[in-house]
């Protein structure tokens, strides 16, 4: 069955770094999300994106944050300059159709 | 926007009990109802799913309800067994065209053998 894949598992980085978080969905899948999870919380959308575009983006997406499909294939998502804030588990999501959301292992990132 | 509301948030029953857990959701227009299982470290993996047009569906030991009218759904789990233990979430789609989902703060469930 496939699934959907992220890398890296976990990521360490110093604060005001940048980040890139990749996500390889589930290949005939048209609709890409991402999710954060802070620690011992629940899982909160941060964006979606259909037809090479954001369709929608929470609040918590700011300026810092950015995501791309550069090559039909990965998904990625970036944070510019990283926060204390943003330690979380950030998970990829893909949908086809129907409306199920398949979820990645997701990548653990800390920043100090 | 949606919010959704689940309780309790743990709980502790013992092997071969059953177990519910229950959610609201305030907008309307949803129409799609995830249930996910999460074990400690690992993704969210989909469990359940409902949508609007019908009120419960069920699936071996599994089942969900929903209550369009009064803007709840619920997870049941019979004879649970230890490997049943985990944090389950239940979601909400925001309706029309849009499948973001809104997740509940989680249940801790725990079955105790």
């Amino acid at each position: 069955e496939p699934e959907v894949t992220q890398t890296p598992s976990h990521q360490v980085t110093q604060m005001g770094q940048e980040v890139i978080l990749r996500c390889v969905p589930i290949s005939n899948h048209l609709y890409f999300y991402w999710y954060r999870q802070i620690l011992g919380q629940k899982v909160e959308f941060l964006v979606s994106f259909y037809n090479n575009e954001i369709s929608e983006k929470s609040e918590i997406f700011d300026d810092q944050f950015s995501v791309e499909r550069p090559d039909g294939s990965n998904f990625t998502l970036k944070i510019r300059s990283t926060k204390l804030e943003d330690s979380a588990m950030y998970f990829c999501a893909s949908q086809g159709l129907p409306e199920t959301q398949y979820f990645g292992p997701g990548t653990r990132l800390l920043v100090l | 926007g949606e919010n959704v509301e689940q309780h309790p948030s743990t709980l502790s029953v013992q092997e071969g009990d059953s177990a519910v857990i229950k959610c609201t959701y305030s907008d309307s227009a949803s129409n799609y109802f995830p249930w996910y299982k999460q074990e400690l470290g690992k993704r969210p993996q989909l469990i359940i799913d409902i949508r609007s047009n019908v009120g419960e569906k069920k699936d071996q030991r599994i089942a969900v309800t929903l209550n369009k009218t009064a803007k709840h759904f619920s997870l049941h789990i019979t004879e649970t067994q230890p490997e049943d233990s985990a944090v389950y979430f239940c979601a909400a789609n925001s309706g029309g065209s849009n499948y973001k989902l809104t997740f509940g703060k989680g249940t801790l469930l725990t079955v105790n053998p």
